[in-house]
């Protein structure tokens, strides 16, 4: 069964220090986003990317955060300066149209800033 | 804005025991619910799913039926075992939306004992 890949599953990284987060969708999707949930609470919803541009962002996704499809493969976010609240569980997820089709989810990254 | 409340957790069950997880959206217009499950360790998967008013999603022994009149989609199972210990969270899009983003409730946590 297809599923939604991410890597690396843990990151450690001092804060300042730029990370990058990737994840591969599922190959015939369209839809893309990241959601973040920080330790015990919800999932909080960042970025939704089609066509190869941002469709929506939350204002969690300032400008320390960028996502990019550099290929035909890869979905990445990008987090330029790491702040300690930036620590959380990074999910990615796609789907294969709009309307009300489910969310395929990735694993998820767990981000640690020290 | 559009949102979900689920009730509070955790939620703790004996083996067997029956499990109402409550959820309630505030939306304007109709939208697809969702519940999606997360295991220790692991990504948000899918559980179930309804698309429109008095439609039952089920899966696992898992239900929930989209109640209009009273904009609720309550998990239910009639009989909880241990493997069903995790996070259950409730979610909602909008049918025809595009790319507009899964909104999620809080989750709750539910923990079955032997």
């Amino acid at each position: 069964e297809p599923e939604v890949t991410q890597t690396p599953s843990h990151q450690v990284t001092q804060m300042g220090q730029e990370v990058i987060l990737r994840c591969v969708p599922i190959s015939n999707h369209l839809y893309f986003y990241w959601y973040r949930q920080i330790l015990g609470q919800k999932v909080e919803f960042l970025v939704s990317f089609y066509n190869n541009e941002i469709s929506e962002k939350s204002e969690i996704f300032d400008d320390q955060f960028s996502v990019e499809r550099p290929d035909g493969s890869n979905f990445t976010l990008k987090i330029r300066s790491t702040k300690l609240e930036d620590s959380a569980m990074y999910f990615c997820a796609s789907r294969r149209e709009g309307g009300d089709t489910e969310a395929f989810f990735g694993q998820g990254t767990r981000l640690t800033v020290v | 804005g559009d949102s979900v409340t689920q009730m509070e957790g955790p939620v703790t069950l004996s083996e067997e025991a029956f499990l109402t997880i409550n959820c309630t959206y505030t939306a304007t217009g109709y939208p697809s619910l969702f519940w999606y499950v997360q295991y220790p360790g692991e990504g948000l998967q899918l559980l179930l799913k309804a698309t429109k008013a008095d439609d039952k999603g089920s899966n696992k022994g898992f239900e929930a039926t989209y109640r209009k009149e009273t904009t609720s989609f309550h998990l239910e199972k009639g009989s909880v075992q241990v493997s069903d210990s995790a996070v259950y969270f409730c979610a909602l899009i909008f049918r025809n939306s595009g790319n507009t983003p899964l909104v999620f409730g809080k989750g709750t946590r539910l923990s079955v004992i032997a």
